[in-house]
């Protein structure tokens, strides 16, 4: 299996900040990343894919970046709606498998 | 705008087998691949598998669960089903079924997803 591992696994941060998830890969995925969010009690919603490509209807504050086995999505300036928890996920290999989380939170 | 729902028994017996099936509207479930992924209690995210529903109806099943797992469509109803055997504590979680893997070139995403449905397993 590609291990996935981001990194930090919970951010306090303000309104207005900035701030970047990354994920590693345990092996060369390419571009082949994805990055979801998710909010309590409801489904992961896709906001990146390849790495960098903005998912239609996601807000232009949301930027991804990298390759091969580093990667970053980065928050231009924190809403309030944007207080979640982020995923990872690889689609290189046939067997998709998910970073663990990175839970963001309103310091 | 694809629309997925989750059913199913919300508790399950060790031992047993868990039955989910996801029902597909605004849009035909033909000519696209079909996941399942699932999410204990506080924790992260776990792909299951897919179905792809095209001639073949070919499965790809997460190695660790492989042996347990079976993935199946009816294509008169518009929906899909999971099936997990000898179920545990451990297979308590959220389960989300998803329309996906969608390709764009080589790679690919998972872009609708059902809201899922939480299954305990206890006796």
């Amino acid at each position: 299996d590609i291990q996935m591992t981001q990194s930090p696994s919970s951010l306090s941060a303000s309104v207005g900040d900035r701030i970047t998830i990354t994920c590693r890969a345990s092996q060369s995925i390419s571009n082949y990343i994805n990055w979801y969010q998710q909010k309590p009690g409801k489904a992961p919603n896709l906001l990146i894919y390849g790495a960098s490509t903005l998912q239609s209807g996601v807000p232009s504050r949301f930027s991804g970046g990298g390759s091969e086995t580093d990667f970053t999505l980065t928050i231009s300036s924190l809403q309030p709606e944007d207080f979640a928890t982020y995923y990872c996920q690889q689609s290189y290999s046939t067997w998709y498998t998910f970073g663990q989380g990175t839970k963001l939170e309103i310091k | 705008q694809v629309q997925l729902q989750e059913s199913g028994p919300g508790l399950v017996k060790p031992s047993e087998t868990l039955s989910l099936t996801c029902t597909v509207s605004g849009g035909s479930i033909s000519n696209y691949y079909w996941s399942w992924i699932r999410q204990p209690p506080g924790k992260g995210l776990e792909w299951i598998g897919y179905i792809e529903v095209y001639s073949s109806g070919g499965t790809n099943y997460n190695p660790s669960l492989k042996n347990r797992v079976t993935m199946s469509a009816d294509t008169s109803e518009n929906q899909f089903s999971l099936r997990l055997s000898s179920v545990t504590a451990a297979d308590s979680a959220m389960y989300f079924c998803a329309r996906g893997p969608d390709y764009y070139g080589s790679g690919s995403f998972l872009q609708y997803w059902g809201q899922g449905t939480l299954v305990t397993v206890s006796s």
